[in-house]
């Protein structure tokens, strides 16, 4: 079957620190992945995405990168800012479908 | 463009009402998605529609609940009647799909259920 598994959070970072957030999917065949980001009181909407294998994905100096060996697509980011405070999802869509299936989120606070 | 469009933003109602919350999918886009968000169970995908046809609803929680897509401009979910466990945020999305194109699903804004 498809699902998503993502780090728990809650995550807290002084600004200007490193983030990663783990993910990693279990999928037949080839999917897209996803990284979606959800400030306050608002929808999803994308951050990032990758389609293939070793394929990376970046915005607004976030970055994941799409590992078919090790079945992961971690986010990362250098330098953390408050404004980047938000919950994260990880999403796969399953090739040739166009239904996605979303990772429990992981709320990251980053504090001045 | 506007975005994916829902209302209300917030609705309150109580234990045994009829709700129906409703979605105006980007213009252009042929597949739209319903999903719930709780706090428990995280983003759960209720069901999706291929130009106006149902695809999957197997993510629909039980009969009170019911989805349409008369046209390709409007949604609307429904549950009836309305139980204390259904408070939650309910999303729809909306995307483009050709079977070898897809865009990413656009999200709108949500509507906040409370059932009293």
């Amino acid at each position: 079957g498809n699902s998503v598994t993502q780090m728990e959070g809650p995550v807290t970072l002084s600004e200007e620190a490193f983030l990663t957030i783990n993910c990693t999917y279990t999928a037949t065949g080839y999917p897209s992945l996803f990284w979606y980001v959800q400030y306050p009181g608002e929808g999803l909407q994308l951050l990032l995405k990758a389609t293939k294998a070793d394929d990376k994905g970046s915005n607004k100096g976030f970055e994941a990168t799409y590992r078919k060996e090790t079945t992961s697509f971690h986010l990362e980011k250098g330098s953390v800012q408050v404004s980047d405070s938000a919950v994260y999802f990880c999403a796969l869509r399953p090739f040739g479908a166009n239904n996605l299936f979303f990772g429990t989120g992981t709320r990251l606070t980053v504090i001045p | 463009d506007a975005g994916v469009i829902q209302s209300p933003r917030h609705e309150v109602t109580e234990m045994g009402q009829e709700v129906t919350l409703r979605c105006k999918p980007i213009s252009g886009h042929n597949s739209l998605f319903w999903y719930r968000q709780t706090m428990m169970r995280g983003l759960e995908l209720l069901i999706y529609f291929n130009n106006n046809v149902p695809i999957d609803d197997s993510g629909m929680p039980e009969d009170r609940f019911s989805a349409k897509m008369p046209n390709a401009s409007f949604s609307t979910l429904k549950i009836q009647p309305s139980e204390p466990r259904d408070s939650a945020v309910y999303f729809c999305a909306s995307s483009f799909n050709t079977g070898f194109r897809n865009t990413e699903a656009f999200f709108g804004q949500g509507t906040r259920l409370t059932v009293v």
